[in-house]
């Protein structure tokens, strides 16, 4: 079995401040990692995926994850926020083995950019 | 638009009452889902379809069921034995050769009063 811990419920920064979200997975097999955002009363929306190759993955709004397999991480950042960047992000897992079609969701963590 | 279409976006119903959740996706994906979000909690996985004519329970089945007749739909039915039915409600869909990526409609709120 998976699980996902998302170790902050609530980061609340200031805008154009660095952020990181952090995100620690527990899994007995090989896994792809996704971090999703979801805006007030929507859907959940991709964000960025792990699934092999670089550890290190981008976004095409400056968000950046980075797969560490020995600390069993995929923590989020950002270098200078935007007030628009204020939203939930989920932190998520799979089995690579592609035999679970399961995906497993951390908790959440809201973040809030103040002006 | 490709996507995944909720219906209804808002919902209210008495206790005892069944209702049924809408999911009609148009990107020819295999697997579909539905989650149940609530404050705190993140999504918890309800149940899933690899297939048509095909389902399996998610974590959280109990009081909940489902058909999936066609590969495009998917409808999730609240029935009376959810004991704690008010919550948010998503439908997803995965693409064949499964990563794990999947695309969320935008989601149908369930008030019971």
């Amino acid at each position: 079995a998976q699980s996902v811990t998302q170790l902050d419920s609530q980061v609340p920064v200031f805008e154009e401040a660095p952020v990181e979200l952090r995100c620690n997975y527990s899994s007995s097999v090989s896994v792809y990692l996704f971090w999703y955002v979801q805006y007030p009363n929507q859907g959940l929306q991709l964000l960025l995926k792990y699934l092999s190759g670089s550890t290190l993955v981008e976004s095409i709004n400056g968000f950046e994850a980075e797969f560490n397999k020995s600390q069993t991480s995929f923590h989020l950042r950002k270098p200078s926020v935007h007030i628009s960047d204020t939203a939930e992000y989920f932190c998520a897992v799979s089995d690579s083995g592609g035999s679970n079609y399961k995906l497993t969701f951390g908790k959440g963590t809201l973040l809030t950019v103040n002006p | 638009d490709g996507g995944i279409t909720q219906s209804p976006k808002y919902l209210f119903r008495k206790e005892g009452q069944n209702v049924t959740l809408s999911c009609e996706q148009n990107l020819n994906h295999d697997a579909m889902y539905w989650y149940r979000q609530d404050p705190g909690q993140g999504l918890r996985l309800i149940y899933y379809s690899q297939i048509v004519n095909d389902f399996q329970k998610g974590d959280i089945a109990e009081g909940y069921s489902v058909s999936r007749e066609k590969k495009e739909s998917f409808p999730l039915t609240v029935t009376s034995a959810q004991k704690n039915p008010t919550a948010f409600y998503l439908c997803a869909a995965g693409q064949s050769g499964y990563t794990g990526e999947l695309f969320f409609g935008e989601g149908s709120r369930l008030t019971v009063l």
